[in-house]
């Protein structure tokens, strides 16, 4: 258990849905990432977020859409998918932008179909 | 491209044995270089991290090195447990054209039989 808590842990969706990934922390960290996992590649930032305001956006498409309501929640909504964004999404939350510890969730393993 | 990478994609070694695990890095201006642990079905967690000024650092059982001037960063692990069966990542933290945010390489799997 570390904290940070990822709803749902797995989704199937088609590439006409709309749907939302959920992320939770009750760490008081300042900091909420999400990243993207496909098997045999590196972890790929999405967005960082930073006292509720985005700092980065890493050039993801706009069928990604973060929302931070909150310093404790993220949210990243889907619509319009391709199959190639099927992958594990992980969301993180740090102290501050910078830290090097991070605390992850254990991810939505997406599939688009 | 990436600027962080590792060497070899997957590590077999058997129980007691000690483990090492290599990355190579590019971006010289980075901060800290950090080693996570990522185990089956869930995500990565954190191990231990060296500022960019060291060259060795040690925790239980871990021990990571720093060789600047070759780019090198590597993960130790001692008396390798059927536990320590994971993947590997080196990442570094760094403000580049970006922002600030950990960028991870791509990951080595260790398997440790008993």
């Amino acid at each position: 258990e570390t904290g940070v808590t990822q709803t749902p842990r797995h989704l199937v969706m088609g590439m006409t849905n709309k749907k939302s990934l959920k992320c939770e922390q009750h760490l008081g960290h300042n900091a909420m990432y999400w990243y993207k996992q496909s098997a045999k590649k590196p972890l790929e930032l999405m967005f960082v977020y930073s006292l509720e305001e985005r700092v980065e956006n890493n050039s993801v498409p706009s069928r990604f859409s973060p929302e931070c309501p909150n310093s404790s929640h993220l949210f990243l909504h889907l619509h319009t998918l391709q199959p190639e964004d099927s992958a594990l999404y992980l969301c993180a939350s740090s102290q501050d932008v910078g830290s090097t510890e991070a605390f992850f969730g254990q991810g939505t393993r997406l599939t688009v179909v | 491209g990436e600027s962080v990478g590792l060497h070899l994609p997957t590590l077999s070694v058997q129980e007691g044995d000690n483990s090492i695990i290599n990355c190579a890095y590019s971006n010289s201006a980075s901060d800290y270089f950090i080693w996570y642990k990522q185990e089956s079905g869930k995500g990565p967690q954190f191990i231990i991290d060296i500022r960019s000024n060291m060259d060795k650092r040690q925790g239980q059982r871990v021990t990571v090195l720093l060789n600047k001037t070759v780019k090198h960063l590597s993960l130790q692990i001692a008396a390798t447990q059927p536990g320590d069966s994971a993947v590997y990542f080196c990442a570094e933290n760094a403000i580049n054209q970006a922002g600030t945010a950990l960028i991870f390489g791509k990951g080595t799997t260790l398997s440790v039989s008993s």
